[in-house]
């Protein structure tokens, strides 16, 4: 079974933490995403990946960074996480060129709280 | 500027009812997809058409292409439809989605 597998469904961590948020996909896609979804504003995007190495500016970009070293794995940083961080993190990934046509495959999701 | 305009935001209804999500939008598409995220959970696709009507167990989807409009149905609803419900488009050019804001839908038994 195809997946997308974030590594914490739950995370709490202090003011001012530096926060890694992993993302691991199995199905050899190119295209790479970061999303946080809050109520009433649903998925706004951070940022996204087209190829190993490769980023782009999402929506909401600032205060956060990412990392592709690998195709398989995106890795979305806090650099210094703060209250107004608190929200629902999720992955996607997809084809190249192919989202309008499959869609794409979320995470399980990583809610994270900032105290 | 919302390219993705979805109604209602939070739905509740009686086990059995039949239920409307209705969505929006702006851009030009060739597909829509329906995604369904379950409380805690992640998002998981329930449809992409481009056209007509498509159906899978009590659910139906109906889009619209030259009005810019899609309908979700579930009928005979059921406590565990109960979720938030997302339309989403994946524009002509681009490799990305907009999305809506969701559908947040109780079923009471």
């Amino acid at each position: 079974d195809v997946k997308v597998t974030q590594s914490s469904r739950y995370l709490v961590k202090r003011t001012g933490e530096k926060v890694f948020l992993e993302c691991v996909q199995d199905m050899d896609h190119e295209n790479m995403f970061w999303y946080r979804q809050d109520p009433g504003l649903g998925l706004r995007l951070i940022y996204f990946s087209y190829d190993v190495k490769m980023k782009e500016k999402g929506d909401i970009p600032e205060g956060y960074s990412v990392s592709r070293e690998k195709k398989e794995r995106f890795s979305l940083i806090l650099e210094s996480a703060s209250t107004n961080q608190t929200s629902m993190y999720l992955c996607a990934s997809s084809y190249r060129g192919e989202p309008r046509h499959y869609g794409y495959t979320f995470g399980s999701g990583t809610r994270l709280t900032v105290v | 500027k919302n390219e993705v305009e979805q109604s209602p935001q939070n739905l509740t209804a009686q086990e059995g009812e039949f239920i409307t999500i209705n969505c929006s939008y702006s851009v030009g598409i060739s597909a829509l997809h329906w995604l369904q995220q379950h409380p805690g959970g992640g998002i998981v696709s329930l449809f992409m058409l481009s056209s007509g009507k498509k159906k899978h167990g009590r659910l139906i989807a109906t889009i619209n292409i030259q009005e810019k409009h899609s309908s979700l149905h579930i009928t005979a609803s059921h406590p565990r439809d109960s979720a938030v419900y997302i339309c989403a488009v994946p524009p002509n050019t681009g490799n990305q989605f907009y999305f809506g804001t969701g559908t947040s839908l109780t079923v009471i038994p």
